[in-house]
């Protein structure tokens, strides 16, 4: 069974830093694409970024409004897939989610529960 | 950035009846690199329909997808109370990108 479990969320103020982890199992972490998204309270899904697998390139791409203070890592021997956060901002706060994306689908097929980051003073 | 705008924002219907919602790209997302997820309130989103048009493993047969180019739509032909969520269209041709949802209440 193809589990996500993040971790990592909680009250954090504005301009420090935070590190959210997301255990993977079941599935060839390795051989997969993998993706952040969240989503603020009361809003819609917003799509954070994407590491493609290593064997693939491990090309790293991001959301424009997050990309300089954000940065996205995954460990392939551990399954764990990172989303290292610097200058939290308030508009940060929300419910992230890590994702497996399959490319030839454009889709990312499982999702964990999510993890909440707040970023208040 | 491609921009996706979804319609109607808010879709209330009573069980039975079809539901058609609809998501516009402002440019063309080729290889009809379009999914459709289904987001119940503090559960993880699921993936109904990936390519515009196939389902995801386990999927219901009543939730169907359609449309190219810039145009595309979701079908969910006889809703059920469980059906109940906020759906959300997602082009992944460049960075991902998704719409604002549409929240379907079932009466």
């Amino acid at each position: 069974e193809v589990q996500l479990v993040e971790s990592g969320g909680g009250l954090v103020q504005p301009g420090r830093s935070l590190r959210l982890s997301c255990v993977t199992s079941g599935f060839s972490f390795r051989d997969a694409a993998m993706s952040w998204v969240r989503q603020a309270p009361g809003a819609g899904l917003e799509w954070v970024g994407f590491i493609r697998s290593k064997g693939l390139g491990g090309a790293i791409e991001y959301n424009g409004a997050v990309e300089g203070r954000f940065s996205i890592s995954r460990d392939d021997s551990g399954g764990v897939l990172y989303l290292q956060m610097n200058s939290l901002e308030e508009e940060d706060t929300g419910v992230y989610f890590c994702t497996r994306e399959i490319s030839h689908l454009g889709a990312s097929d499982y999702w964990g529960r999510g993890t909440l980051v707040t970023v208040s003073a | 950035e491609v921009v996706l705008a979804q319609s109607p924002d808010t879709l209330s219907l009573s069980s039975g009846e079809r539901a058609t919602l609809s998501c516009r790209a402002s440019q063309s997302v080729y290889s009809n690199f379009l999914a459709w997820y289904q987001h119940r309130p503090g559960q993880a989103p699921r993936l109904l329909i990936y390519r515009a048009s196939t389902r995801a493993t386990g999927i219901p047969v009543r939730f169907s997808g359609s449309g190219s180019g810039t145009d595309f739509t979701l079908t969910i032909s006889s809703l059920e109370p469980e059906d109940s969520a906020v759906y959300y269209c997602q082009q992944r041709i460049s960075r991902g990108t998704f719409g604002q949802g549409t929240k379907l209440e079932i009466k």
